[in-house]
């Protein structure tokens, strides 16, 4: 069955950086998009960015843009969110997904169980 | 950006009842929007996919209609398993979720 594990989350001071990872199984994770959607406690879902299969295009929210860097290796079934000039505003549980194509058009399926990112001084 | 609006924000119900959620975009989305069901501590889980589409495994009580501006989900018989909160996303332009809509117990 399709498994997605976040790891990297913890508590950091405000202006460092961080490293998500998402380690992927059961799909064929060099064919699939991949997202990474946050939430802050208590609050929605934001979408954060999105990696193609093979890692030619990358999407981000305006919220992130410039910060935030996605990668991704599909030797190793993994999805990567470097997290660079950290704010208490990206408090939040982040979660990885895994993409559903309908009509060319692509949007999150199956999402990991999520790993808590803290930014406090 | 497409903004993306849920009502209401908390509904009380009873097991049994039919329940409906509405889910408003601010432009024309077509068809392209889809339903999460999201419990505490858990990770969202997709329900439903291009306005009526339901997800393998999902319950046929569940269903969604619309198209354009203005969406709604529906339950049709309310179970103890179904009390969570329920998230609409647009994936027209982007990716927006609604703020979400909270179904408790009456």
């Amino acid at each position: 069955q399709v498994q997605l594990v976040e790891s990297g989350g913890g508590v950091v001071q405000p202006g460092r950086s961080l490293r998500l990872s998402c380690a992927a199984s059961g799909f064929s994770f060099r064919t699939s998009a991949m997202y990474w959607v946050r939430q802050a406690p208590g609050k929605g879902l934001e979408w954060v960015a999105v990696m193609s299969y093979d890692g030619s295009s990358q999407y981000y929210a305006d919220t992130v843009r410039g910060r935030f860097t996605i990668s991704r290796d599909n030797s190793k079934s993994t999805l990567f969110l470097q997290m660079n000039t950290l704010t208490t505003e990206d408090t939040a549980v982040y979660y990885c997904a895994r993409d559903l194509i309908v009509g060319g058009i692509t949007f999150p399926r199956e999402w990991g169980q999520g790993t808590l990112v803290t930014i406090s001084s | 950006d497409i903004q993306m609006t849920q009502s209401p924000s908390t509904l009380s119900a009873s097991v049994g009842d039919r329940v409906t959620i509405t889910c408003r975009a601010s432009q024309s989305i077509s068809t392209w929007l889809a339903w999460y069901q999201q419990k505490p501590g858990r990770a969202p889980k997709l329900l439903i996919y291009k306005v009526s589409n339901l997800e393998s495994g999902v319950p046929s009580r569940f269903s969604g209609t619309g198209s354009g501006t203005e969406f709604t989900l529906t339950i049709s018989s309310l179970q103890p398993d179904d009390f969570a909160t329920y998230y609409c996303q647009q994936y027209h332009s982007s990716w927006t979720f609604g703020q979400g809509t909270k179904v408790e117990i009456k």
